[in-house]
């Protein structure tokens, strides 16, 4: 079975504040992605990478930065955390740009910026 | 937009009876997905539908996609209150991306 793991469940930081979202896979996947998830919004893509070093925005970069120097791991950067990226930040993983194949997600990290 | 909406965005119903949630969408697809996410949890992939499928069965769910509508339908049988979560369609547009709408609140009550 495919894991994702996320590196914290909850997390609470300060305005200003430089914060890290790890997520890493053992499955050996090209791509993992970011959401971010908010009530009445959905999910919503913040960036996704294809490979190593490789990576795209997605529809809400503003405020966000990625790096993946690792197959298994994908990090999402908070430069300068703000209250309004208060949100449930998903990390989730694909085995192939090819059609036909799930998400597997992890399980999630809600980050509060005080 | 591309994403699919979930209709309706809430849904409570006896243990027992079946759950019917529909997903519509503007565009043509490669294949539409449904996900389940438990409450504060991660989303998990429950089934998914080619555009070229009519209708696909996992245990207790069903699928349904009329391609020609842009709309698809998940039937949940017996339900359980197990099934108490968010549902989300995904439809696939033919890229690496999946574009999520709100879902639907299910609630089973026991």
């Amino acid at each position: 079975d495919v894991k994702v793991t996320q590196s914290s469940r909850y997390l609470v930081k300060r305005t200003g504040e430089k914060v890290f979202l790890e997520c890493v896979q053992d499955m050996d996947h090209e791509n993992m992605f970011w959401y971010r998830q908010d009530p009445g919004l959905g999910l919503r893509l913040i960036y996704f990478s294809y490979d190593v070093k490789m990576k795209e925005k997605g529809d809400i970069p503003e405020g966000y930065s990625v790096s993946r120097e690792k197959k298994e791991r994908f990090s999402l950067i908070l430069e300068s955390a703000s209250t309004n990226q208060t949100s449930m930040y998903l990390c989730a993983t694909l085995p192939s740009l090819a059609a036909n194949y799930e998400q597997y997600f992890g399980p999630g990290t809600r980050l509060t910026v005080t | 937009s591309q994403q699919g909406e979930e209709d309706p965005q809430a849904l409570s119903i006896q243990e027992g009876e079946n759950a019917t949630m529909n997903c519509s969408y503007k565009t043509s697809i490669n294949n539409l997905q449904w996900y389940r996410q438990n409450s504060g949890r991660g989303l998990v992939h429950l089934i998914l539908i080619r555009s070229n499928e009519r209708e696909k069965h996992s245990g207790r769910l069903r699928v349904t996609l009329d391609t020609s509508k842009k709309s698809s339908s998940l039937l949940i049988t017996a339900s359980r209150a197990a099934d108490t979560a968010s549902y989300f369609c995904a439809p696939n547009f033919g890229n690496e991306k999946l574009t999520f709408g709100t879902g639907t609140r299910l609630t089973i009550i026991p």
